[in-house]
């Protein structure tokens, strides 16, 4: 049962354009995720939030945020694409930042940039 | 850092057979082990984790996996494989004191019938 809700589902823009990606987690967790798959399936970690707190940002170009809410939702903000932006965009949660913390994914947002 | 190392890009097996997916991993201290599925248009979901105890641990589906300190190594096995088994496998490693996950590149498997 999906606990990991991710809008859109896709999306086809142009390079320059903004865009805005949602994910909202209903499993009461501390910890939320952006992660960023490529065509070969590799996963890149973006950014991590704690209790709203930003702990992990990897070196993303800035066009790319982070935006929180609350605890259940991080959105994620592109402010002008470029081609190597599309990719599968995967949001995903976990009960906190520990060490054994199990993740849940939501079913992603694929990004295509024209 | 820790590396995590997935040898396998692709696996092709029958259904019914037995596969072993292949993960090696690089770090020194405490280190916690997990393994996650991806199936065509989803999300990934986990499988089955390690930490400490028994080194063969069970997960969803009939998939277990063994630890084993001395090769570094945290490989993935199901005896008999199913057609719904086919998909990305990826191994995960954390570890260190900012907890941080570092996912292998993933196994692609496809189960044959």
């Amino acid at each position: 049962e999906t606990a990991v809700f991710q809008t859109p589902n896709y999306h086809v823009t142009q390079v320059g354009n903004e865009v805005s990606f949602n994910c909202k987690q209903t499993l009461g967790h501390d910890t939320m995720y952006w992660y960023k798959q490529d065509s070969k399936k590799l996963l890149k970690i973006m950014f991590s939030y704690n209790n709203k707190q930003l702990i992990v940002n990897e070196t993303v170009p800035r066009r790319f945020s982070p935006q929180s809410s609350d605890k259940a939702h991080l959105n994620l903000r592109i402010k002008s694409v470029e081609p190597e932006d599309s990719a599968v965009y995967l949001c995903a949660s976990s009960l906190d930042w520990g060490l054994y913390a199990e993740q849940f994914f939501g079913p992603g947002t694929r990004l295509t940039v024209l | 850092t820790q590396t995590v190392s997935q040898s396998d890009a692709h696996v092709t097996v029958f259904e019914g057979d037995s596969v072993e997916l292949r993960c090696n991993y690089s770090y020194g201290g405490s280190i916690y082990l997990s393994w996650y599925i991806q199936h065509h248009g989803h999300g990934l979901q986990f499988l089955l984790k390690y930490y400490s105890g028994n080194p063969v641990v069970q997960g969803v589906n009939g998939f277990e996996a063994e630890f084993s300190k001395s090769d570094s190594s945290f490989h993935l096995r199901k005896a008999s494989v199913h057609w719904s088994d086919s998909a990305v496998y990826f191994c995960a490693v954390s570890a260190g004191s900012n907890n941080r996950i570092f996912f292998g590149d993933g196994t692609q498997l496809v189960v044959k019938p």
